[in-house]
């Protein structure tokens, strides 16, 4: 099925190690964001790429670097993970219309604990 | 001042009832407008956009009013599965970056 697929689903880290967090679509979407969620925070943009070779700081870089490595995939990763940066963190794509039936979807999230 | 405002609730209310929610966006330029709902530990999903007009899809109802900078959700005839968190979710549009931005969402719980 179409959509955004997001891996991986659970992780568990300890402080200071690194890991990549891989997003990809096939909608042939150009704009595509990381967010994080926390309870009580709502949906915070880590980085954000408006189209291939771009990528953008959000509401909450720091501790993140992200690639997009082509128009399908953009990836986040956190270098040296700290117990600040748990928990759920979302990959979502959009691409606007001349009808107005905007669509930004969203992967099924992966749930980072770090100890 | 947060760039898109939602009371957090949680409303409860019994079946059959008739639920409505609010949500305040800052940024003049925004450009599209959605409702998402989000059960928990579950990814975003598009409930409804709105458009200028209002618009309805079944038992829901959405609204836009530009000069006030808010639109609405109005949920009729609520059912036990309508539980969830409902979030409002504004596009401004930026010199062709589309950057979504997210209200913290409504909980809503329907009891029976």
């Amino acid at each position: 099925n179409a959509g955004v697929t997001q891996t991986p689903k659970f992780q568990v880290l300890k402080t200071g190690q690194s890991m990549t967090l891989q997003c990809a679509q096939d909608m042939n979407h150009n704009s595509m964001y990381w967010y994080r969620q926390d309870p009580g925070m709502g949906l915070r943009l880590i980085y954000y790429s408006a189209s291939e070779g771009t990528t953008d700081k959000g509401e909450v870089p720091n501790g993140y670097n992200v690639s997009r490595l082509n128009k399908r995939e953009f990836s986040l990763r956190l270098e040296s993970a700290a117990p600040s940066q748990t928990s759920v963190y979302f990959c979502a794509s959009f691409r606007p219309t001349d009808s107005g039936a905007n669509v930004l979807t969203f992967g099924a999230g992966s749930r980072l604990t770090v100890l | 001042r947060k760039e898109v405002e939602q009371d957090p609730g949680p409303f409860n209310v019994p079946e059959g009832a008739t639920v409505a929610f609010n949500c305040t966006y800052s940024n003049s330029a925004s450009q599209s407008f959605f409702w998402y709902r989000q059960d928990c530990r579950k990814e975003p999903k598009l409930l409804m956009s709105v458009y200028s007009s209002g618009n309805e899809d079944g038992r829901f109802t959405a609204q836009l009013n530009r000069a006030s900078q808010y639109i609405s959700l109005l949920i009729r005839d609520s059912k036990l599965s309508d539980s969830a968190t409902y979030l409002c979710v504004v596009l401004p549009s930026s010199g062709g970056s589309y950057i979504p931005t997210f209200g913290r969402g409504t909980s809503l719980i329907v009891h029976p």
